[in-house]
């Protein structure tokens, strides 16, 4: 069956740091595949989406591109601040279903 | 317009107890989808509804059922309740025919405690 595998948290960066969150992915067909952000108590938000290979998603400072010989998904910001701190989720939908897949999800504390 | 709306909040329930939770999906959306997220965990698909019927499942035991009424709004039905039940319970809105990078919007959850 789809799923994804994130790099295992917490992560923890200083303010202005660059940031990677590795995602791979295993599906069939072609899926679109997504990151989503969880501030703490709340709901998860849309990030940046990407549906097709070679796509590149950008959102806030974050981008990420769809590489589908190596299926993975990665996470990248040039310059992180306190306020990005949150949860990370990667996560896919088949082009057959709806449903989303995720991934475990990592944590990023930013520090001053 | 407002977005995916959720009640309630929070819910204390002991075990072997039943609970209900609801759903408003956002304006236009005809699809709801139910989440579990166990504490430290990505969430997990329960089940979809469209057209008042269940679409798609997940790996969940019959415990869990659902609903959804003509207005698209849904409810999720849970009983007998476990100590593993706890988790935070998301619901997501779509448009069944949307194309395939449009994403689901999800509400802000209910945290299920079971004592």
């Amino acid at each position: 069956g789809n799923s994804v595998t994130q790099m295992e948290g917490p992560v923890t960066l200083s303010e202005e740091a660059f940031l990677t969150i590795n995602c791979t992915y295993t599906a069939t067909g072609y899926p679109s595949l997504f990151w989503y952000v969880q501030y703490p108590g709340e709901g998860l938000q849309l990030l940046l989406k990407a549906t097709k290979a070679d796509d590149k998603g950008s959102n806030k400072g974050f981008e990420a591109t769809y590489r589908k010989e190596t299926t993975s998904f990665h996470l990248e910001k040039g310059s992180v601040q306190v306020s990005d701190s949150a949860v990370y989720f990667c996560a896919l939908k088949s082009d057959y279903g709806q449903n989303f897949v995720f991934g475990p999800g990592t944590r990023l504390s930013v520090l001053p | 317009d407002a977005g995916v709306t959720q009640s309630p909040t929070h819910l204390i329930k002991t075990r072997g107890q039943q609970v209900t939770l609801r759903c408003s999906p956002k304006s236009g959306h005809d699809t709801v989808s139910w989440y579990q997220q166990a504490l430290g965990q990505g969430p997990q698909f329960i089940f979809q509804y469209y057209e008042e019927e269940e679409r798609q499942r997940g790996n969940f035991p019959d415990r869990f059922s659902g609903h959804q009424f003509p207005n698209y709004s849904s409810e999720l039905n849970v009983n007998a309740l476990l100590l593993g039940d706890s988790a935070l319970y998301l619901c997501a809105s779509s448009f069944l025919r949307a194309q395939a990078g449009d994403t689901q919007y999800f509400g802000p959850g209910t945290r299920l405690t079971v004592l």
